[in-house]
């Protein structure tokens, strides 16, 4: 079936270091993926997003880049900090069926650790 | 400004009670989504809410599962005679747009444990 996965459960980086967490998927028909951190106790939270007439895109730190011809999403993050370490995940959106609601498939998870 | 909130944190019950769940969206914002997130997986999408326009309940696993939405605002997603497998984070989600996902803002989600 269709599915959004992971290929690393956990990722631990050195402090400073860049930080890489894969992604890949299966939907041609997706469009849009996203990346959301989620900390301990919490929701998650938004980081970047990209549409899929894009390869790359950059954020404050961070830069998504999709590559189509393998269906592979990546989230590198720069001089990775503590405060980085939470679980991430890739999302991908597929247009509703008439509905109108954008539904969200998600991964499950990479936990980035981040050691001091 | 204030963001999503839920009610409860936490939730213990036993198997076969019913149980309610509560989602305060951001004001103003006429999307709602509500998830669930079993330990160690990623989300799944239950229902959505946008508007006055009948929800999408394509996600709930089962007639067990109900939610509706009073006055466009507060959210309440039901659970009748709750099983062990329902144990999870149900998460509430809203957004400003209808049609564009990343807008959707999370609250900090309701621990559910059946025991």
């Amino acid at each position: 079936g269709e599915s959004v996965g992971l290929h690393l459960p956990t990722l631990s980086v050195q402090e400073g270091d860049n930080s890489i967490i894969n992604c890949a998927y299966s939907n041609s028909a997706s469009d849009y993926f996203i990346w959301y951190k989620q900390e301990s106790g919490k929701g998650p939270q938004f980081i970047i997003d990209i549409r899929s007439n894009m390869d790359k895109r950059q954020g404050q730190r961070v830069t998504v880049l999709l590559n189509k011809t393998v269906k592979h999403l990546s989230l590198q993050i720069a001089a990775t900090q503590p405060g980085d370490s939470a679980v991430y995940f890739c999302a991908e959106n597929k247009p509703g069926r008439g509905t109108g609601r954008r539904a969200l498939t998600f991964g499950s998870g990479t936990r980035l650790q981040v050691q001091p | 400004g204030a963001g999503v909130s839920q009610s409860p944190s936490n939730k213990v019950t036993e198997k076969g009670k019913d149980v309610e769940l509560r989602c305060d969206p951001i004001s103003g914002h006429t999307a709602l989504y509500w998830y669930r997130q079993s330990l160690g997986q990623g989300l799944e999408f239950l229902i959505y809410f946008q508007g006055n326009s009948a929800p999408d309940k394509s996600g709930l696993p089962s007639d067990r599962f109900s939610a509706e939405r009073t006055g466009g605002s507060v959210s309440t997603l039901t659970i009748q005679r709750t099983q062990q497998e329902d144990s999870a984070v149900y998460l509430c989600a809203s957004s400003t747009r209808r049609d564009v996902v990343y807008e959707q803002y999370f609250g900090p989600g309701t621990r559910l444990t059946v025991t």
